[in-house]
């Protein structure tokens, strides 16, 4: 079965600052697909960034990025200069290569101080 | 910018009540989902939907729950006799297809309180 696992329950960082949030996971599958959705206190589920694992290259978006490591099973995520609006709960997600069972990590509290 | 969509953002019914959650997916997407997060938890796939079928459900979605797509627009999840840990957020997402790369898109949420 694949597992999603983020290692840390709470984060912080200061504003205009970089913080990497951490996530691995374990799959028998050489095609499947990596997310990080934020979940603000409204509760809705927003994309931040995906990768698919036949990809090389780690995806970016804007102040956004992941460290895809594919041997490692690691897909941590990087956000660049930090604002206050960054402040969410960080889910990792992952998906077979048919993009149906989506399994989520606990996820991670971001906290940014001003 | 299309964006699926539920409602009502919050249910409230008492333990054994038949409960309907409904969303809207984005207009030309062809594959839906439900999952759901009890409060503090990870979020937890249901079921999925393809083509007026389920394609896949995970061992949550026993015999309390069905989902329907009863018109073109409208996708909903029903529990049948609603118990008390089925209090949680319950989403519904969509994806375009074509191609497994595509994106899950999330609707903002149904909060479920069952008394």
């Amino acid at each position: 079965a694949q597992t999603v696992t983020q290692s840390q329950p709470e984060m912080s960082v200061q504003e205009a600052e970089t913080v990497t949030l951490s996530c691995t996971y374990d799959t028998s599958e050489s095609d499947y697909y990596l997310f990080w959705y934020k979940q603000p206190p409204s509760r809705q589920m927003i994309l931040v960034i995906r990768q698919e694992a036949y990809k090389q290259q780690n995806a970016t978006e804007n102040r956004f990025s992941v460290n895809f490591q594919k041997a490692a099973k690691s897909f941590s995520l990087k956000i660049s200069d930090s604002q206050l609006g960054d402040a969410a709960m960080y889910f990792c997600a992952y998906t077979r290569y048919d993009n149906n069972d989506m399994r989520f990590g606990a996820g991670t509290r971001l906290t940014v101080k001003p | 910018e299309p964006e699926v969509t539920q409602t009502p953002s919050h249910q409230v019914t008492q333990m054994g009540q038949e409960v309907i959650l409904r969303c809207v997916p984005i207009s030309n997407h062809l594959y839906f989902y439900w999952y759901r997060q009890i409060l503090g938890q990870k979020v937890e796939f249901l079921v999925s939907f393809y083509n007026n079928e389920i394609s896949e459900k995970s061992e949550i979605f026993d015999d309390q729950f069905s989902v329907e797509r009863p018109d073109g627009s409208n996708f909903t999840l029903k529990i049948r006799s609603t118990k008390l840990e089925d209090s949680a957020m319950y989403f519904c997402a969509s994806r375009l297809g074509g191609t497994s790369t595509d994106t899950q898109y999330f609707g903002p949420g149904t909060r479920l309180t069952v008394l």
